[in-house]
This record gives structure tokens, C-alpha cells and sequence, in this order.
């Protein structure tokens, strides 16, 4: 069965410094990822999604994420933070199976500093 | 493209009563799926339509839950019997299907559920 693991549930950065969070996925079959951001009392947002396509993948809001099958990795960075990103980001992988069910990591939790 | 909506936002019950909670997804998606999110949790996955058909169930769907959604268009999730375990955010999400990878699912902004 697929899963994800977010390695940090807290990170901490200052206004302006890069940002990464890591995630490492477990899939049977060629997965498709997500990082999802939850801001407080909103809906979850979707960041960005690799599908196949090309390893690094550039989401919105200058995230972007890369794709590194050896690693089973699908970290995400931004080079600068702001203050608006500080929110709870979520890894995500599709089932194998053919329906859409995704499977969620247990969050990251984004502090941005001053 | 108004985004999903979820009815109502916030809802407190006593243990045992019954409650329902209405999803109305983005307008020409065929997809809609409903998560539960306790706190300091992911999102897990509880049930899928594609058009009217309910497609798949998880194990965390008990008999006291059932969803529909009867013309393909919006969905109502309830919960007989309610639980202070049920007390979670529940949230909607949709999708219109295409070839290949997953879809892009779009999620509405959720219905907290407290059970007193």
C-alpha cells in the first residue's frame, strides 16, 4: 500500500531564507505526488503535482518540488520564504489502484519569522 | 468556477443525535470524495463517487455513516448516532476525471464537526 512520511513536523525559518520541507513516499507503482498547503480556517490548496512528466516540478507561490526515485523523495523548497507562507503543508501520493483516493502525510508545519 | 462548497461550516451536536452535511462541487466535475481531518492530522480518505455511483468505501466508514449523492451533483454525508470520536473536520473535495494520472482534486473549505 502507498504512504507517505513527512520527516519534520515543525520547521522554522526566517522571513527571506530557503525553505525545505521533506517528504519520502512508498508506492508499488509509478506514484502521483502532491503538496498540498493548509492556511488556517481555509481550504486545502494544491502547490503543485508530478505526474510522470518532468522530476522537477514548479508549483505556485515560487514552490517547487523534485521527484528523485532512487531517494523516494519528493522534497519541497522555495528560496526565499515570506510571512504568508508560514501554514501547514501536506505530502501527498495516489493510490496504485485505479480509483483517485489520496493518501495524506501527517503535515508540516511552516514557521516564518521576522 | 465558484470552488467547492460545504454546508454547514460548523456544526456542534449532543452524542447521538444524527447529523448531515451537504458538498456541492465544482459545477461539471464528475468526481467527489469526502475526508475526515482530526487534529494534528492528514486528511483520510472515506468515500468516492464518480457521477451517482459510490464507488469506494474505507474501513473508517462505519454503518453509521452513509453518503450519497443521488443525481451526480451534490452529496450529503450523515452520521447517525454521533460519537465524540466523530467529532472531526470533514471535508469535500472534487475532481473531473481524465486519461492517465490522477486528477487534481479541489477541496471546499470543510464542515467542523464537534460532538458534545
Amino acid at each position: 500500500a502507498q504512504s507517505v512520511t513527512q520527516l519534520d513536523s515543525h520547521v522554522s525559518v526566517s522571513e527571506g531564507t530557503p525553505v525545505l520541507l521533506r517528504c519520502n513516499y512508498s508506492s508499488s507503482y509509478s506514484p502521483s505526488l502532491f503538496w498540498y498547503v493548509q492556511h488556517p480556517n481555509k481550504g486545502l490548496q494544491l502547490l503543485l503535482k508530478y505526474t510522470s512528466a518532468a522530476t522537477l516540478v514548479k508549483g505556485i507561490n515560487g514552490f517547487e518540488a523534485e521527484f528523485k526515485k532512487s531517494e523516494t523523495s519528493f522534497h519541497l523548497t522555495k528560496p526565499s520564504a515570506h510571512m504568508s507562507d508560514a501554514a501547514e503543508y501536506f505530502c501527498v501520493v495516489s493510490a496504485d489502484t485505479g480509483f483517485q483516493k489520496l493518501v495524506f502525510g501527517t503535515g508540516t508545519r511552516l514557521l516564518v519569522s521576522p | 468556477d465558484t470552488g467547492v462548497s460545504q454546508d454547514p461550516r460548523h456544526k456542534i451536536t449532543k452524542r447521538g443525535q444524527n447529523v448531515t452535511f451537504r458538498c456541492d462541487p465544482i459545477s461539471e466535475h464528475n468526481r467527489l470524495y469526502w475526508y475526515r481531518q482530526t487534529l494534528g492530522q492528514g486528511p483520510e480518505f472515506l468515500t468516492y463517487f464518480q457521477n451517482e455511483a459510490q464507488l469506494e468505501k474505507s474501513r473508517l466508514l462505519s454503518d453509521r455513516f452513509s453518503a450519497e449523492r443521488p443525481k451526480g451533483s451534490f452529496s450529503t454525508l450523515e452520521i447517525q448516532r454521533t460519537e465524540q470520536g466523530d467529532s472531526a473536520m470533514y471535508l469535500c473535495a472534487s475532481s473531473i476525471s481524465g486519461r492517465g494520472a490522477a486528477d487534481t482534486q479541489y477541496f471546499g473549505p470543510g464542515t467542523r464537526l464537534t460532538v458534545l
